[in-house]
């Protein structure tokens, strides 16, 4: 259980272009899911929580007009890179929480394989 | 930054040998995780300590947590080739009631020598 989904695994675009990330909860409903972006051989860093039904809460220092968050169900996020640049190029991750109402299960991320975009 | 640092950065054993990760960390949490990363891949995770809990063991996996010293450690015993990956201890902080983030550490790059 607990499988989430991200497509696509690897995306190759033209500068000013627009990519859309999806991150799917497959066996679990998420009211809230998180998207991450990766530098190589780095940490993770949170760019913004998703909240199904209301606005993306974004980290200090991410511009919400380039990277835009759509939650519109309780299974399936979106990140949209728009007008993409090649300082864009990174792996973004998404993850997802389980809305059940145990204790702890709330405090587990389960991850989707990432994505690799890649900006010419 | 609320971001943790890990200890070593990266670690290289021989196969069958334990393999020690540590994480320190700067605010009063409400638990710590651990998760793994495969190259290339999303995490996966692996325990979960509770501020309150000063061990815990899952099969080959030990962790321990101080919290007067904001730190944790993981221990893999008997360790296995495909236990090569990135270790990330991740901790949360509560900023609204029910929507805990977390924030990750800068890994561990464990690589198991066959």
């Amino acid at each position: 259980g607990a499988v989430v989904s991200q497509h696509p695994s690897r995306v190759i675009c033209k500068s000013g272009t627009s990519v859309k990330i999806e991150c799917r909860s497959l066996d679990f409903q998420a009211t809230t899911m998180f998207w991450y972006r990766q530098f190589p051989k780095k940490s993770l860093m949170l760019m913004a929580t998703s909240n199904e039904g209301s606005k993306a809460t974004y980290e200090q220092g991410v511009e919400k007009d380039k990277f835009l968050i759509n939650h519109a169900s309780l299974t399936l996020s979106t990140l949209t890179v728009t007008s993409a640049h090649p300082e864009d190029s990174s792996f973004y991750i998404c993850s997802a929480r389980d809305r059940a109402d145990k204790p702890l299960a709330k405090n587990i991320q389960y991850f989707g394989a990432g994505t690799r975009l890649s900006v010419l | 930054s609320q971001q943790g640092e890990e200890d070593p950065q990266a670690l290289s054993i021989q196969e069958g040998e334990n393999a020690t990760m540590n994480c320190s960390y700067k605010t009063s949490i409400n638990n710590l995780q651990w998760y793994r990363q495969n190259s290339g891949r999303g995490l996966v995770h692996l325990i979960l300590i509770r501020s309150n809990e000063r061990e815990k063991h899952s099969g080959r996996l030990r962790v321990t947590l101080d919290t007067s010293k904001k730190s944790s450690s993981l221990l893999i015993t008997a360790s296995r080739a495909a236990d090569t990956a990135s270790y990330f201890c991740a901790t949360d902080y509560a900023w609204s009631f029910g929507n805990e983030k977390l924030t990750f550490g800068t890994g561990t790059r464990l690589t198991i020598i066959p």
